[in-house]
């Protein structure tokens, strides 16, 4: 079956400091990867998106990045964070059966 | 982009059916339905997707109008559990964007 790793589940970080979110996949290959972001009672905002290693696609300005280095790895960092980068943060995969499968989510609360 | 409109919110008893309206009247021919729910603190659930055809599974069915610019999920006998937002997207190519959502609750 199809599983997303996220981690971590909470995350509390001072403004100005780095970030580094990790998710990985496994059960299919070649996914295509998606980075949400969602505030506090709002829909989800996609963030990033990767059909393949080293290709990544921005949707939104902002301070964060994304990095595929591997397959079924997805990364997202931030070099300084800001309040505004609070919320929960979700990773997910589209396998060759088209659906979207998510990992837990991570809570990151800037203060 | 293709955008979807859904209502805010809805309501149903337990035991009977819903009929979640999505239009997107700005779909193109190869833009898949999709459809998801999320319950507080979770991630989104995978509901039903379609591209043409009226589609079932065990969770809900699609229905897809003739001419692709509106769809509705039904979920056939609403529990407690079907509590949730409801969100029907597009795939855009590779992207798939969510917007608010239906929020359903299911009174007992």
């Amino acid at each position: 079956s199809q599983t997303i790793h996220q981690w971590p589940a909470t995350l509390v970080q001072p403004v100005g400091s780095p970030l580094s979110l990790e998710c990985t996949v496994e059960g299919t290959s070649n996914p295509n990867l998606y980075w949400y972001r969602q505030a506090a009672g709002r829909g989800l905002q996609l963030l990033f998106y990767s059909v393949g290693i080293g290709q990544i696609s921005s949707e939104v300005p902002q301070n964060l990045s994304a990095s595929r280095p591997q397959d079924r790895q997805f990364i997202l960092s931030s070099k300084k964070l800001l309040l505004s980068d609070s919320g929960f943060y979700l990773c997910a995969a589209q396998g060759r059966d088209e659906k979207l499968f998510f990992g837990s989510g991570t809570q990151l609360s800037v203060l | 982009d293709a955008k979807t409109t859904q209502p805010n919110s809805m309501e149903s008893n337990e035991e009977e059916p819903v009929h979640l309206p999505c239009n997107h009247s700005t779909i193109s021919g190869t833009d898949y339905i999709h459809w998801y729910r999320q319950l507080p603190s979770q991630g989104p659930e995978y509901v039903i997707h379609g591209l043409t055809s009226n589609v079932n599974n065990r969770m809900a069915s699609l229905a897809i109008a003739e001419d692709r610019k509106s769809s509705t999920l039904i979920l056939h006998r609403a529990t407690l559990r079907d509590a949730a937002v409801y969100y029907c997207i597009l795939r855009v190519d590779y992207k798939l964007s969510f917007g608010a959502g239906t929020t359903v609750t299911v009174r007992a």
